[in-house]
């Protein structure tokens, strides 16, 4: 079974609007973390925010926080206000204490903002 | 703070070729190593990781090997390239107790774009 999925192949968004970009995942372990990254065309991995299992409260990082369900298995990245510079990949990945601490990303949405 | 560099930048080989991909790393010591593989609009897909010197873990059975020579250094190598082995190479570090690591995250290299002809 896939660990971290991402259904949105891609998503449009019109600028200054705020989009979100689902993400589940799948584990037993009670210690893993969840990131978001943003990959543009240039290629670059950019880390954007991490959420803690045990963490009480979202996580959040300037325009980009993280609605974390536990009890659904979902981490949503949410982006207020986007902007053009917002365009590009954004994949999803997990860390599993169990498993080494490696992480293990999702197959990505792209992510089109529209002026 | 910790920077990865990268090379080459991009590089086209023949089907048969060896591979050399050098990856090094600035600004930390001990860090945990990892090299990706990005087939082109996918995700990635973890090769081998190396928490020290000479010591590898890989993830994948294929005809790609590394080797971590120094602290601050990850070889990524093949003797024969496949055209499965195009995409786009990336290095990553990470690991507990790296400054300005909240929860193991990962900073990554440029990357190399690999296209085996």
């Amino acid at each position: 079974a896939q660990k971290i999925t991402q259904t949105q192949p891609g998503m449009f968004v019109q600028e200054k609007e705020a989009v979100t970009l689902d993400c589940t995942y799948d584990t037993s372990d009670p210690s893993y973390g969840l990131f978001w990254y943003k990959q543009p065309s240039s290629g670059e991995m950019i880390f954007l925010i991490y959420q803690g299992s045990y963490d009480q409260q979202n996580a959040t990082e300037g325009r980009y926080s993280l609605n974390f369900q536990k009890a659904r298995k979902s981490a949503n990245l949410v982006i207020s206000a986007s902007q053009l510079g917002d365009s590009a990949m954004y994949f999803c990945a997990m860390r599993e204490e169990e498993y080494g601490n490696k992480l293990v990303f999702g197959a990505g949405t792209i992510l089109r903002v529209k002026s | 703070s910790q920077t990865i560099h990268q090379w080459p930048a991009t590089l086209v080989q023949p089907v048969g070729s060896p591979l050399s991909l050098e990856c090094t790393v600035e600004g930390t010591s001990n860090p945990n190593l990892y090299w990706y593989r990005q087939a082109a609009g996918r995700g990635l897909q973890l090769l081998f990781y190396s928490v020290g010197i000479g010591q590898i873990s890989s993830e994948v059975p294929q005809n790609l090997s590394a080797s971590r020579p120094q602290d601050r250094q990850f070889i990524l190598s093949s003797k024969k390239l496949l055209l499965s082995d195009s995409g786009f190479y990336l290095c990553a570090l990470g690991g507990w107790g790296l400054k300005g690591l909240a929860g193991y995250e990962q900073y990554f290299g440029p990357g190399t774009r690999l296209t085996v002809t």
